[in-house]
């Protein structure tokens, strides 16, 4: 049973630009989730896909986004970035909206200069 | 509003010092408090759900407790390598989203 995978593991990005983040769920979770750490802070949500459809989102504005693929691996793309989205991007897969837990990925440092 | 709060922020324990750790929560239902272990520069690693007042839950020197208020998360005789981040988190009736806590970060020393 694989865990959950995150692409790229580190990435440094300008002001401005936009960047594609990737997960791909654990073997037979069909809801993922993702989350933005700051540095010493919790994870806060950003938005939840469960099979394709988004069903629920954070305090985060319309320039995240993301998708879900027929397999349940995820995309979160984030436009026009800024210095404050610099962070650590988690992404958590689970069984339907979380009822058996989540696990986590190892995460993708953003680090936008 | 749903809310987490954990203290200490920080706690220096010496090899086999015993302590716990709170978590304090304020939610519109609860449906379940997780608690997670994190390494720096890694994701969370599951450790317990907790669903109802008066459940416990042990793994190795680990036992998480809930009440309607707040979980705590005893470490017993604890070793360097359980030094990490604790991170508390909690998951509404009717929300999606887990609501974390900023964590306590525990430092063991042999």
């Amino acid at each position: 049973e694989t865990g959950v995978t995150q692409s790229p593991t580190h990435l440094i990005k300008t002001r401005g630009q936009q960047v594609t983040l990737r997960c791909s769920s654990q073997s037979g979770h069909n809801t993922v989730s993702w989350y933005q750490q700051a540095l010493g802070q919790g994870p806060q949500f950003i938005f939840q896909y469960y099979r394709e459809e988004e069903n629920g989102r954070g305090n985060f504005p319309p320039r995240f986004s993301g998708l879900q693929f027929p397999n349940y691996s995820s995309e979160l793309n984030v436009n026009a970035l800024e210095l404050d989205d610099s962070a650590l991007y988690l992404c958590a897969s689970s069984l339907r909206a979380g009822d058996y837990g989540y696990t986590f990925g190892s995460g993708t440092r953003l680090t936008v200069v | 509003e749903d809310q987490v709060t954990q203290s200490p922020e920080a706690l220096r324990l010496q090899e086999g010092e015993s302590s716990s750790l709170n978590c304090s929560y304020t939610v519109s239902g609860l449906r379940g408090l997780f608690w997670y272990r994190q390494d720096p520069g890694k994701g969370p690693e599951f450790l317990f759900t907790l669903y109802s007042a008066g459940e416990e839950k042990e793994k190795e020197r680990l036992k998480a407790t809930l009440t309607k208020k707040e979980s705590f998360l005893h470490i017993t005789a604890p070793k360097p390598e359980d030094s990490a981040t604790y991170l508390c988190a909690v998951q509404a009736e009717a929300g999606t989203a887990l609501i974390f806590g900023k964590g306590t970060t525990l430092s063991v020393s042999s």
